[in-house]
């Protein structure tokens, strides 16, 4: 049972432009989320987190926004650039663990 | 500081045969995880270690997989005997207790014929 989706396997997006990608969840026990970004032969790593007491989170061209009431999230990458193609995974920790649950991803394309 | 380091990269074996992985975590990182990911999904955790504890293997398929981390530093996960359907890349990581920011290894690609 998938308790984090994204709907979205795959987005292509123009250089300079902005990127969203979207999460939903399941799971009303969670209360931290993290995207993950992964380069093809490599292992995730690490972009952006939120927790449930903020509905946003900016790190430089990432900003994530987080609707409780919605069980949504969703990453916004401006502006988008060529080393930003990768493959997107969110994640969600309840609060009750540690492990993270991820989505499927979403591979997200930037041309020039 | 180095990485999370994992062996072999690529393992290619036929059905029924078995298998080992090795994961060395970021040193002073007390918690590690083995998770699996088949093509087209995410993640999905085998595993749980704190120190050399587990905290949750309640998703790892015990009459198969088994795992270890004995002096609570590098990891094995093994699979005896394997099928068809355990292909996939098995990664490894790991978190300083409490920071909810996992680190992961490049992960082992296991083909199995």
């Amino acid at each position: 049972d998938q308790q984090v989706k994204q709907n979205s396997p795959s987005l292509s997006v123009q250089e300079g432009r902005i990127s969203i990608l979207n999460c939903d969840y399941t799971n009303s026990m969670f209360d931290y989320f993290l995207w993950y970004k992964k380069y093809p032969a490599e292992g995730p790593t690490f972009l952006i987190s939120i927790s449930s007491i903020k509905d946003k989170n900016e790190d430089g061209r990432f900003t994530v926004f987080l609707n409780k009431s919605a069980k949504h999230l969703s990453l916004h990458i401006v502006p988008s650039q060529p080393g930003d193609s990768a493959v997107y995974f969110c994640a969600a920790i309840p609060n009750s663990g540690y492990a993270l649950n991820f989505g499927k991803g979403t591979s997200l394309l930037v041309t020039p | 500081e180095a990485g999370v380091a994992q062996s072999p990269r690529y393992k290619i074996i036929e059905k029924r045969q078995s298998v080992a992985f090795w994961c060395n975590p970021i040193s002073g990182h007390a918690t590690l995880y083995w998770y699996q990911q088949i093509l087209g999904q995410g993640p999905k955790l085998l595993i749980q270690f704190q120190n050399n504890g587990v905290v949750d293997d309640s998703q790892l398929p015990k009459d198969r997989f088994s795992a270890e981390r004995l002096k609570g530093v590098d990891s094995t996960l093994k699979i005896q005997p394997a099928k068809l359907e355990d292909s996939a890349v098995y990664l490894c990581a790991s978190e300083r207790a409490s920071t909810d920011t996992q680190y992961f290894g490049p992960g082992t690609r296991l083909t199995v014929l």
